[in-house]
């Protein structure tokens, strides 16, 4: 009974190189949502997603982020021609259903480093 | 726009002390309101999760309050332990089930022994 799988945990890029997350939620969960922890922040929500639908993107930044949920597969976040302000720890969660009641389950988060 | 704010944004306790960490946001319109725990370089793990309707939450040796009125929920954490150790996050969710929480920055915990 896993639970919400990120990998890698740590990753280091130099600028410019492209960077790509990947997250697995929880075994029955359609629902994926990211968020970034910059140093000395709160978490932000970046996007939501169900399997092949992006739901709601308002959070992520409008350039070389992008972010998918396959029909088959992990959850991917994306980042090309990564930044040193990129660094942060980016998490994701998945829900069963779209967070109502229910809680959200976090993976233990990829923490990038751009050098 | 909600904002959330924790209050201390640190704290260091002996063992065996109660303690309350506070947080508070400004649209007392919420859906529900949840607290989490994050321990160095983990995800989080959530702790409690009061709906807009409910005054409290009890876990263990935790209780969490809601005062939606006055914009303010408390954490109650009783007889702390060293393993208490960490840094405890509020998030509020909008009414409406918005699925978007806003997130506090959290109080950072230490309790040594």
């Amino acid at each position: 009974n896993a639970g919400v799988m990120q990998n890698p945990r740590h990753l280091v890029r130099r600028r410019g190189q492209e960077a790509r997350l990947r997250c697995s939620p929880m075994k029955g969960h359609s629902h994926v949502y990211w968020y970034r922890q910059l140093p000395e922040e709160g978490l932000k929500f970046m996007v939501y997603l169900q399997k092949e639908n992006i739901i709601d993107e308002s959070g992520m930044p409008k350039e070389r982020f992008s972010a998918e949920f396959p029909k088959e597969g992990p959850s991917i976040l994306r980042i090309q021609q990564v930044v040193r302000g990129d660094s942060a720890a980016y998490f994701c969660a998945s829900s069963q259903r779209q967070l109502e009641a229910d809680t959200q389950y976090f993976g233990p988060g990829t923490r990038l480093t751009v050098l | 726009k909600q904002e959330v704010t924790q209050i201390p944004a640190a704290l260091s306790v002996p063992e065996g002390e109660n303690l309350v960490l506070n947080c508070s946001f400004t649209d007392s319109a919420i859906y529900n309101l949840q607290w989490f725990r994050q321990d160095p370089g983990k995800g989080l793990t959530s702790l409690l999760l009061i709906q807009s309707s409910q005054r409290e939450q009890t876990s263990g040796r935790l209780n969490a309050s809601l005062d939606k009125s006055s914009g303010r929920s408390t954490l109650y954490i009783a007889a702390s332990q060293p393993g208490d150790s960490a840094t405890y996050l509020c998030a509020v969710r909008g009414a409406g089930g918005s699925y978007i929480p806003t997130f506090g920055r959290g109080t950072s915990l230490i309790v040594h022994p």
